[in-house]
């Protein structure tokens, strides 16, 4: 199994609501990331977690909040976005941050627009 | 991706070779990787190629890079219709003692009939 599965596929919201955004992989990795991609740009690393503990916050705003609840399960939840959180969230997996050879495997995201 | 350059179009003909483009700044020995997305989809992993190397050969994938001029580059031999997607250029980059995926501002193919 080297699938890095993410749930909801595609997400509308009301910049009132609470959301979230679920990701999961069973290859053993130990590292899992939030990344966010608009529009024809390249993908944007939000949050890392390594062995289950947040290791990089990019200056992430609070209205996200990453979740790892165990080493196969990430999550993003969402409160009070804004229009121009609008994009695709992509997770991915690696085996681990330390390691110079760090493949990682992408889920195919989740498409997010927020009204 | 200020860190990984890459060209943003290539549109070549169906049965051509495709050759994408990457320069990278990271001087230290690293990894680097190139990843396909098709659209509306996640990225996939094509191939990877570690710096000390100058090729890598996988099928109709060729890797060549020049470390001198910290220069990565894709050839997709035959390259068929299929083959449409924006190709990202990807290196690691240590960040507070961990090394994280870190991408170009990617490749947009187009192959044509």
């Amino acid at each position: 199994d080297t699938e890095v599965t993410q749930t909801p596929k595609h997400l509308v919201m009301g910049m009132t609501n609470k959301k979230s955004l679920k990701c999961e992989q069973h290859m053993g990795h130990r590292a899992m990331y939030w990344y966010k991609q608009k529009a024809k740009k390249p993908p944007e690393l939000m949050f890392v977690y390594s062995y289950e503990k947040l290791s990089i916050n990019e200056s992430v705003p609070s209205r996200f909040s990453p979740e790892c609840p165990n080493s196969s399960l990430l999550n993003l939840h969402l409160h009070a976005l804004q229009p121009e959180d609008s994009a695709l969230y992509l997770c991915a997996s690696s085996q681990e941050t330390g390691r110079l050879n760090t493949e990682a495997f992408f889920g195919q995201g989740t498409r997010l627009t927020v009204v | 991706g200020e860190d990984v350059e890459q060209s943003l179009f290539l549109s070549v003909r169906e049965g051509d070779s495709s050759v994408i483009n990457c320069t990278y700044t990271d001087s230290s020995s690293t990894y680097l990787y190139w990843y396909k997305q098709e659209p509306g989809a996640g990225l996939q992993l094509l191939t990877y190629i570690f710096s000390n190397m100058d090729m890598k050969q996988d099928q109709r994938l060729t890797v060549l890079l020049n470390k001198k001029d910290k220069h990565l580059s894709l050839r997709i031999a035959d390259t068929q219709t299929g083959d449409s997607a924006i190709y990202f250029c990807a290196e690691t980059i240590p960040s507070g003692g961990s090394y994280i995926p870190t991408f170009g501002r990617g490749t947009s193919l187009i192959v044509h009939p």
